[in-house]
């Protein structure tokens, strides 16, 4: 199965300053058809996930544009702009070109 | 618009079956998949499996393997995961979401297990 590896873990962050959190592949995602297969959401404690970027760089419907999902291959990265204190919550990416998906362990953001 | 509605909570006892339902509505039922995600007190997401809407043709992470069904009902756009064996590391909020690019989900379903 494929391993994502996500970097950091726990992100502490200011309101109003850049994070950025990455996500890193065991395989390419890179698919024939020239998409890459990586999404990112956001879980908050009592919701259901919320899909933010989905094939790497595209941003779902309804998101902010303070989040940025840029990438390809291996090395994807998540950025958001400039922190609010709704984006507090786990991040994972997730990737969905083999048959077995899987997610990343989780990168924890919180405000400082 | 799109909705997925699962099932209320579960308790059970080390050993037996669940049975989760998600009905969806606000679109053309077999023209997605349904996955499933689980996440346990504390822990990431895992997913479990999805399975198709058209065929219902499943397709399992290999850690559930063997103890795990996915099905779905057409004719109600019902899908259904039934874990059986249950054990305590099962104690989790189960989700559905339609598939590919999970943007809609189901509100979950926490499942506890316990003797």
């Amino acid at each position: 199965d494929i391993v994502l590896t996500q970097s950091p873990l726990s992100l502490p962050v200011t309101p109003g300053e850049p994070a950025s959190i990455s996500c890193r592949s065991s395989q390419s995602l890179l698919h024939i058809d020239g998409h890459n297969y990586l999404d990112w959401y956001l879980l908050k404690p009592g919701q259901p996930p919320q899909l933010l970027i989905y094939l790497g760089s595209n941003r779902a419907s309804g998101v902010p544009d303070r989040f940025t999902g840029s990438g390809s291959g291996t090395d994807f990265t998540l950025k958001i702009s400039r922190v609010e204190a709704e984006d507090v919550g786990v991040y994972f990416c997730m990737q969905a070109l083999q048959k077995v998906w899987t997610f990343g362990q989780g990168t924890k953001v919180e405000i400082k | 618009q799109v909705q997925l509605v699962q099932s209320g909570p579960e308790v059970k006892k080390p050993g037996a079956s669940v049975k989760v339902s998600c009905k969806a509505s606000g679109y053309r039922f077999a023209t997605y998949g349904i996955t499933w995600v689980r996440q346990a007190p504390g822990q990431g997401l895992e997913w479990m499996g999805g399975i198709s809407g058209y065929n219902g043709n499943p397709n399992y992470a290999q850690k559930f393997q063997g103890r795990i069904t996915m099905t779905v009902e057409t004719s109600t756009s019902t899908a259904y995961m039934e874990l059986r064996s249950l054990r305590s590391d099962d104690t989790a909020v189960y989700y559905c979401a339609r598939a590919t690019m999970l943007r809609y989900w189901g509100q979950g379903t926490l499942v506890t297990v316990s003797s």
